[in-house]
Protein backbone atom coordinates (compact mmCIF):
# COMPACT_ATOMS: atom_id res chain seq x y z
CA UNK A 1 0.00 0.00 0.00
CA UNK A 2 0.81 3.66 -0.05
CA UNK A 3 2.13 5.90 2.12
CA UNK A 4 3.32 9.54 2.74
CA UNK A 5 5.37 11.07 5.26
CA UNK A 6 6.23 14.73 6.06
CA UNK A 7 8.57 15.90 8.80
CA UNK A 8 8.76 17.73 10.63
CA UNK A 9 5.61 17.64 12.21
CA UNK A 10 6.05 21.00 13.82
CA UNK A 11 8.39 24.26 13.36
CA UNK A 12 8.78 27.22 15.02
CA UNK A 13 11.29 29.39 12.65
CA UNK A 14 12.48 33.05 13.17
CA UNK A 15 11.74 35.65 10.77
CA UNK A 16 14.40 35.45 8.26
CA UNK A 17 15.38 32.37 8.30
CA UNK A 18 15.60 29.24 6.10
CA UNK A 19 13.22 26.55 6.05
CA UNK A 20 13.19 23.16 4.51
CA UNK A 21 10.35 20.75 4.52
CA UNK A 22 10.33 17.46 3.29
CA UNK A 23 7.80 14.97 1.55
CA UNK A 24 8.01 11.26 0.59
CA UNK A 25 6.07 8.87 -1.21
CA UNK A 26 6.16 4.80 -0.86
CA UNK A 27 4.65 2.54 -3.14
CA UNK A 28 3.90 4.17 -6.07
CA UNK A 29 6.01 5.46 -8.58
CA UNK A 30 6.02 8.50 -10.93
CA UNK A 31 3.39 10.20 -8.97
CA UNK A 32 2.31 13.51 -9.35
CA UNK A 33 3.30 15.76 -6.03
CA UNK A 34 1.47 18.29 -4.39
CA UNK A 35 2.29 21.26 -1.63
CA UNK A 36 -0.63 23.35 -0.18
CA UNK A 37 -0.73 25.68 2.78
CA UNK A 38 -3.46 25.79 4.99
CA UNK A 39 -4.06 28.82 7.41
CA UNK A 40 -6.24 28.58 10.14
CA UNK A 41 -9.78 27.45 9.64
CA UNK A 42 -9.69 28.20 6.23
CA UNK A 43 -9.44 25.77 2.73
CA UNK A 44 -6.25 24.52 1.67
CA UNK A 45 -4.18 26.95 -1.52
CA UNK A 46 -2.41 25.37 -3.62
CA UNK A 47 1.51 26.37 -3.57
CA UNK A 48 3.34 23.52 -6.41
CA UNK A 49 2.98 21.11 -7.95
CA UNK A 50 5.16 18.55 -10.09
CA UNK A 51 4.36 15.81 -12.31
CA UNK A 52 8.35 13.98 -12.66
CA UNK A 53 11.57 14.72 -11.19
CA UNK A 54 12.82 18.27 -11.72
CA UNK A 55 9.33 19.59 -13.06
CA UNK A 56 7.31 22.13 -10.92
CA UNK A 57 4.55 24.46 -11.61
CA UNK A 58 4.15 27.09 -8.99
CA UNK A 59 0.76 28.92 -8.56
CA UNK A 60 1.36 31.51 -6.20
CA UNK A 61 4.49 34.19 -6.99
CA UNK A 62 5.56 33.92 -3.02
CA UNK A 63 9.12 33.86 -1.28
CA UNK A 64 8.85 29.53 -1.25
CA UNK A 65 10.42 27.49 -3.67
CA UNK A 66 10.12 23.40 -4.52
CA UNK A 67 12.13 20.79 -5.59
CA UNK A 68 12.04 17.29 -6.74
CA UNK A 69 15.32 15.78 -6.59
CA UNK A 70 14.18 12.30 -6.97
CA UNK A 71 10.59 10.37 -7.90
CA UNK A 72 9.20 10.35 -4.56
CA UNK A 73 10.64 13.43 -2.55
CA UNK A 74 9.40 16.64 -2.93
CA UNK A 75 10.85 19.26 -0.92
CA UNK A 76 9.12 22.79 -0.14
CA UNK A 77 12.29 25.63 1.02
CA UNK A 78 12.32 28.86 1.64
CA UNK A 79 15.87 31.30 2.21
CA UNK A 80 13.96 33.62 4.65
CA UNK A 81 10.61 33.16 6.47
CA UNK A 82 7.80 35.67 6.81
CA UNK A 83 5.05 35.57 9.10
CA UNK A 84 2.81 35.50 6.65
CA UNK A 85 4.10 31.63 5.81
CA UNK A 86 3.25 30.60 8.67
CA UNK A 87 0.71 27.91 8.47
CA UNK A 88 -0.32 24.40 8.27
CA UNK A 89 1.86 22.87 5.22
CA UNK A 90 0.50 19.60 3.79
CA UNK A 91 1.80 17.41 1.05
CA UNK A 92 -0.47 14.97 -1.24
CA UNK A 93 0.08 12.34 -4.41
CA UNK A 94 -1.81 11.48 -7.07
CA UNK A 95 -1.65 8.92 -9.01
CA UNK A 96 -2.10 10.29 -12.38
CA UNK A 97 -4.03 13.28 -14.45
CA UNK A 98 -6.96 11.43 -14.93
CA UNK A 99 -10.06 13.83 -12.97
CA UNK A 100 -10.75 10.56 -11.05
CA UNK A 101 -7.14 10.23 -9.19
CA UNK A 102 -8.06 11.68 -5.81
CA UNK A 103 -5.38 13.37 -4.22
CA UNK A 104 -3.57 11.59 -0.94
CA UNK A 105 -2.52 13.70 2.15
CA UNK A 106 0.22 13.41 4.16
CA UNK A 107 -0.02 14.52 8.01
CA UNK A 108 1.17 17.68 7.37
CA UNK A 109 3.78 20.04 9.26
CA UNK A 110 2.93 23.24 11.35
CA UNK A 111 4.73 25.81 11.17
CA UNK A 112 4.83 29.23 12.94
CA UNK A 113 7.30 31.61 11.76
CA UNK A 114 8.00 34.15 15.13
CA UNK B 1 -12.37 32.72 -9.79
CA UNK B 2 -13.91 30.44 -7.05
CA UNK B 3 -15.00 27.45 -7.94
CA UNK B 4 -16.40 25.64 -4.88
CA UNK B 5 -18.75 27.14 -2.38
CA UNK B 6 -19.61 25.99 1.21
CA UNK B 7 -21.84 28.30 2.60
CA UNK B 8 -22.03 26.59 6.20
CA UNK B 9 -19.61 27.60 8.27
CA UNK B 10 -20.54 25.49 10.96
CA UNK B 11 -23.48 22.41 11.84
CA UNK B 12 -24.29 20.76 14.84
CA UNK B 13 -26.07 17.59 14.65
CA UNK B 14 -27.41 14.92 16.87
CA UNK B 15 -25.32 11.29 17.28
CA UNK B 16 -27.16 9.02 14.98
CA UNK B 17 -28.84 11.66 12.97
CA UNK B 18 -27.72 12.06 9.57
CA UNK B 19 -26.71 15.77 8.31
CA UNK B 20 -26.36 17.25 4.95
CA UNK B 21 -23.47 19.31 3.61
CA UNK B 22 -24.15 21.69 0.97
CA UNK B 23 -21.63 22.20 -1.78
CA UNK B 24 -21.95 24.58 -4.92
CA UNK B 25 -19.50 24.20 -7.93
CA UNK B 26 -18.25 26.52 -11.08
CA UNK B 27 -17.08 24.84 -13.92
CA UNK B 28 -17.04 25.43 -17.65
CA UNK B 29 -16.03 22.00 -18.44
CA UNK B 30 -18.28 18.86 -19.08
CA UNK B 31 -15.46 16.98 -17.72
CA UNK B 32 -15.04 17.17 -13.94
CA UNK B 33 -14.47 15.26 -10.95
CA UNK B 34 -16.19 16.30 -7.45
CA UNK B 35 -14.55 15.09 -4.10
CA UNK B 36 -15.16 15.12 -0.44
CA UNK B 37 -12.65 15.09 2.76
CA UNK B 38 -12.72 14.98 6.24
CA UNK B 39 -10.09 16.74 8.44
CA UNK B 40 -10.50 16.27 11.70
CA UNK B 41 -8.07 18.04 14.89
CA UNK B 42 -5.47 16.33 13.74
CA UNK B 43 -5.27 18.39 10.53
CA UNK B 44 -4.82 15.06 8.33
CA UNK B 45 -7.17 14.97 4.91
CA UNK B 46 -9.05 12.19 4.68
CA UNK B 47 -10.53 11.17 0.95
CA UNK B 48 -14.13 10.32 1.49
CA UNK B 49 -16.03 9.98 -1.78
CA UNK B 50 -16.01 10.88 -5.42
CA UNK B 51 -17.91 11.76 -8.35
CA UNK B 52 -17.54 11.99 -11.65
CA UNK B 53 -19.64 14.36 -13.90
CA UNK B 54 -20.44 11.76 -16.37
CA UNK B 55 -21.84 9.42 -13.31
CA UNK B 56 -25.00 8.46 -13.84
CA UNK B 57 -25.51 7.05 -10.26
CA UNK B 58 -25.03 9.18 -7.01
CA UNK B 59 -21.46 7.73 -5.16
CA UNK B 60 -21.86 6.21 -2.22
CA UNK B 61 -19.01 5.21 0.19
CA UNK B 62 -20.36 3.40 3.55
CA UNK B 63 -22.02 6.12 5.60
CA UNK B 64 -21.10 8.70 3.17
CA UNK B 65 -23.40 9.72 0.06
CA UNK B 66 -22.98 12.62 -2.49
CA UNK B 67 -26.56 14.18 -3.56
CA UNK B 68 -25.25 15.27 -7.27
CA UNK B 69 -27.16 17.77 -8.98
CA UNK B 70 -25.54 18.24 -12.08
CA UNK B 71 -28.05 21.00 -13.61
CA UNK B 72 -27.86 22.78 -10.40
CA UNK B 73 -23.54 22.01 -9.86
CA UNK B 74 -24.23 21.00 -6.62
CA UNK B 75 -22.85 17.90 -4.92
CA UNK B 76 -24.19 17.94 -0.92
CA UNK B 77 -22.47 15.14 1.05
CA UNK B 78 -24.88 13.52 3.20
CA UNK B 79 -23.46 11.79 6.34
CA UNK B 80 -25.87 9.11 7.44
CA UNK B 81 -26.23 7.92 11.68
CA UNK B 82 -23.88 10.15 12.66
CA UNK B 83 -20.87 9.23 15.03
CA UNK B 84 -19.00 11.38 17.59
CA UNK B 85 -15.98 10.14 15.95
CA UNK B 86 -17.16 12.02 12.67
CA UNK B 87 -16.60 15.63 14.18
CA UNK B 88 -14.12 17.16 12.10
CA UNK B 89 -14.06 19.99 9.55
CA UNK B 90 -15.24 19.03 5.99
CA UNK B 91 -14.10 20.05 2.79
CA UNK B 92 -15.42 19.93 -0.93
CA UNK B 93 -13.07 20.31 -3.90
CA UNK B 94 -13.40 20.01 -7.75
CA UNK B 95 -10.57 19.31 -10.14
CA UNK B 96 -11.73 19.69 -14.19
CA UNK B 97 -10.13 18.58 -17.22
CA UNK B 98 -7.56 21.21 -17.46
CA UNK B 99 -6.36 21.44 -13.85
CA UNK B 100 -3.60 19.51 -12.41
CA UNK B 101 -5.01 20.78 -8.83
CA UNK B 102 -8.19 20.81 -6.56
CA UNK B 103 -9.97 23.62 -6.02
CA UNK B 104 -11.03 23.49 -2.01
CA UNK B 105 -14.35 25.21 -0.78
CA UNK B 106 -13.81 26.84 2.80
CA UNK B 107 -14.34 24.30 4.69
CA UNK B 108 -18.09 23.18 7.24
CA UNK B 109 -17.33 22.58 10.93
CA UNK B 110 -19.85 19.03 11.83
CA UNK B 111 -20.07 18.89 15.50
CA UNK B 112 -21.52 15.30 16.63
CA UNK B 113 -23.49 15.83 20.07
CA UNK B 114 -24.17 12.85 22.01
Amino acid sequence: SQTIHQWPATLVQPVGSPLSLECTVEGTSNPNLYWYRQAAGRGLQLLFYSVGIGQISSEVPQNLSASRPQDRQFILSSKKLLLSDSGFYLCAWSAGQSISYEQYFGPGTRLTVT
Amino acid sequence: AQKITQTQPGMFVQEKEAVTLDCTYDTSDPSYGLFWYKQPSSGEMIFLIYQGSYDQQNATEGRYSLNFQKARKSANLVISASQLGDSAMYFCAMRDSNDYKLSFGAGTTVTVRA
